[in-house]
């Protein structure tokens, strides 16, 4: 079946500091890989998405991706963090059937000024 | 452009009483979805929808129901509500397939239902 994996609950880093929220991942076939940010109180909103060809991938509000096969990891980095980037972050990917997402647990970001 | 909305966006409901939640979409997209997000569990599918009059179960699908009359919604319904599905339910929406040409998903605002 296809799963994602976030192990950190929560990662805390000051502003400024460059941030990785980890995903990894464990599907069949070519692996579609997206991250999600979800803003309190809001519903979620798409940040970025590995489909084929780079591995560094880049997204929204600065945001990139580093999507490496041997470690079946997708993590979400930026080089320099922001008060506002505090958030919920979500890893997913399709389900086996390709007519849905599945979702990580979520990590919580806290960037401190 | 409105994207996704969800109507209540609040209700409290007594054990074994029944309510409905409402997806509108203004996107002509054909796949419509509910999830469920728990803390600790991240977002669950409960049912989705791939066209006008289609539904299908998702991980957790006991103990609601769906319907997809029309391409613009989508409503999700419990007919005995039980603490269990205290919850905040997401509907979203997305034109294509998620692993066909890389269709994202829409969500709504969020719907916080307290069962007591």
């Amino acid at each position: 079946a296809q799963s994602v994996a976030q192990p950190e609950d929560q990662v805390n880093v000051a502003e400024g500091n460059p941030l990785t929220v980890k995903c990894t991942y464990s599907v069949s076939g070519n692996p579609y890989l997206f991250w999600y940010v979800q803003y309190p109180n809001r519903g979620l909103q798409f940040l970025l998405k590995y489909i084929t060809g780079d591995n560094l991938v880049k997204g929204s509000y600065g945001f990139e991706a580093e999507f490496n096969k041997s470690q079946t990891s997708f993590h979400l980095k930026k080089p320099s963090a922001l008060v506002s980037d505090s958030a919920l972050y979500f890893c997913a990917a399709p389900n086996q059937a390709g007519t849905a997402l599945i979702f990580g647990k979520g990590t919580t970001l806290s960037v401190s000024s | 452009n409105a994207g996704v909305t969800q109507t209540p966006k609040f209700r409290v409901l007594k054990t074994g009483q029944s309510m409905t939640l409402l997806c509108a979409q203004d996107m002509n997209h054909e796949y419509m979805y509910w999830y469920r997000q728990d803390p600790g569990m991240g977002l669950r599918l409960i049912h989705y929808s791939v066209g006008e009059g289609t539904t299908a179960k998702g991980e957790v699908p006991d103990g609601y129901n769906v319907s997809r009359l029309k391409k613009q919604n989508f409503l999700l319904g419990l007919e005995s509500a039980a603490p269990s599905q205290t919850s905040v339910y997401f509907c979203a929406s997305s034109y294509l397939r998620t692993t066909a040409n890389t269709g994202e998903l829409f969500f709504g605002e969020g719907s916080r239902l307290t069962v007591l």
